[in-house]
Order: structure tokens, then sequence, then C-alpha cells
């Protein structure tokens, strides 16, 4: 069974703090996404990766990075949390060819006081 | 630009059927998706269309018009665990996934 896991449900930070986000998946795929979902919004992309130590920006990038050093694992990093990145956090994983269907994690639902 | 539409909310009675509609508007076309997300919890995939026509598989079908750039999503034959989102979303020329917001299905009895 395919499997996408993500390291906390659930996650409550300070203002400031340095936050990390892990995504692992057991499916061998090359291509790892990490979206924000806030109501009545669509799912948006943050940052996205086709390979080992490749990141490209998504359609909302500030206030992130990512680290890709393992094909099973893409970390997403919030240097220095904020209010307004209280949300649910996606990541997804997809194999390396055109017919992109992508698999999700449970999510991690962040809150910044 | 790149949009796509879909209605915010739609209620429909256990055993009935529903219809919900995508409307889309992306740089380059490389095939539509269909995802379902009950609460608190993942999108899973539903289904894919990159041609036109009605894909069924079991009680849900999709369907596409690409001269329309317009999906839908029919339900038939609804049960309550059907309460959930439908999340529509586009393969962009870049073979990005575009999404719209969902639309929040209610199964009533």
């Amino acid at each position: 069974d395919v499997k996408v896991t993500q390291s906390s449900r659930y996650l409550v930070k300070r203002t400031g703090e340095k936050v990390f986000l892990e995504c692992v998946q057991d499916m061998d795929h090359e291509n790892m996404f990490w979206y924000r979902q806030d109501p009545g919004l669509g799912l948006r992309l943050i940052y996205f990766s086709y390979d080992v130590k490749m990141k490209e920006k998504g359609d909302i990038p500030e206030g992130y990075s990512v680290s890709r050093e393992k094909k099973e694992r893409f970390s997403l990093i919030l240097e220095s949390a904020s209010t307004n990145q209280t949300s649910m956090y996606l990541c997804a994983s997809s194999s390396g060819t055109d017919y992109n269907e992508q698999f999700f994690g449970p999510g991690t639902r962040l809150t910044v006081l | 630009g790149q949009n796509i539409d879909q209605p915010t909310e739609m209620t429909a009675t256990e055993g009935a059927i529903v219809q919900i509609n995508c409307t889309y508007q992306t740089s380059g076309f490389n095939g539509l998706f269909w995802y379902q997300q009950h609460a608190g919890e993942a999108p899973t995939f539903l289904s894919y269309n990159v041609l036109d026509g009605l894909e069924e598989k079991g009680r849900f079908s999709s369907f596409l018009s690409r001269s329309k750039g317009y999906s839908y999503l029919l339900l038939k034959e609804l049960q309550m665990k059907d309460s959930a989102s439908y999340l529509c979303a586009t393969l962009d020329s870049n073979y990005q996934l575009i999404w719209g917001a969902g639309t929040k299905l209610i199964i009533k009895p």
C-alpha cells in the first residue's frame, strides 16, 4: 500500500520560531511537493522537487525553504514562523511520468501563536 | 491567467444523484483530476480525464469537454460517506497541478 507520512498531525509554535515539517514516502517517487491549504482557497504549491538535492519554487515560496537530501524525504522549513503561516500543510509525491497522480500525506495542522 | 471555478457548497439527499461542475482556464492543458477530501484528511485520487467524454468508475463518473473548458463529477446512489469536499485540478503546460478551491458536498438523510 502506497504511503506518504508526515511527522506531525498537529503542531503549535510561537512567532519567530524555526519550524521543520518532515515528509517521507515509501513509493520510490521522484517528485515531491509541499502545499498549504486554507479555507476557501485551493491547494497552493509552496515548493516542489523532481530529484534529490533539487528544488523549485511554487506559487507561494516566501517565508519557506525546503531540503531534499534523500529521495524519500522532503522537508519544509519555516525560518521564522509568523501568524499568517497558520495553515494545513500537505505533502504529496508522484512518479516521474507525465500523468502526474499525486499521493498525499495526512497533513500537518500548524498553528502559530 | 489561470483559473478554476467550482461551486463552494452543494447539498444532496442520500440515494440521489449529484453533479459537481468545474470550469477552467489554464495555460496549456494536460488533463483534469478529481480528488475527494474528507474533513481533516488528505485528498485521495478519484479520476483523471485527458480526452473528451465520460469515464465511469462504479458510482462515480467524470466528464470532460476540452473545447468548453468544462468538467463534471457525477455521483450516483449517494451515501452518507460521500459527504466530503471534491477538488478539481488541471495539469498545465508545465505539468503542474492547478487546484480549484473545492466543493463541499453535504449529504442529508
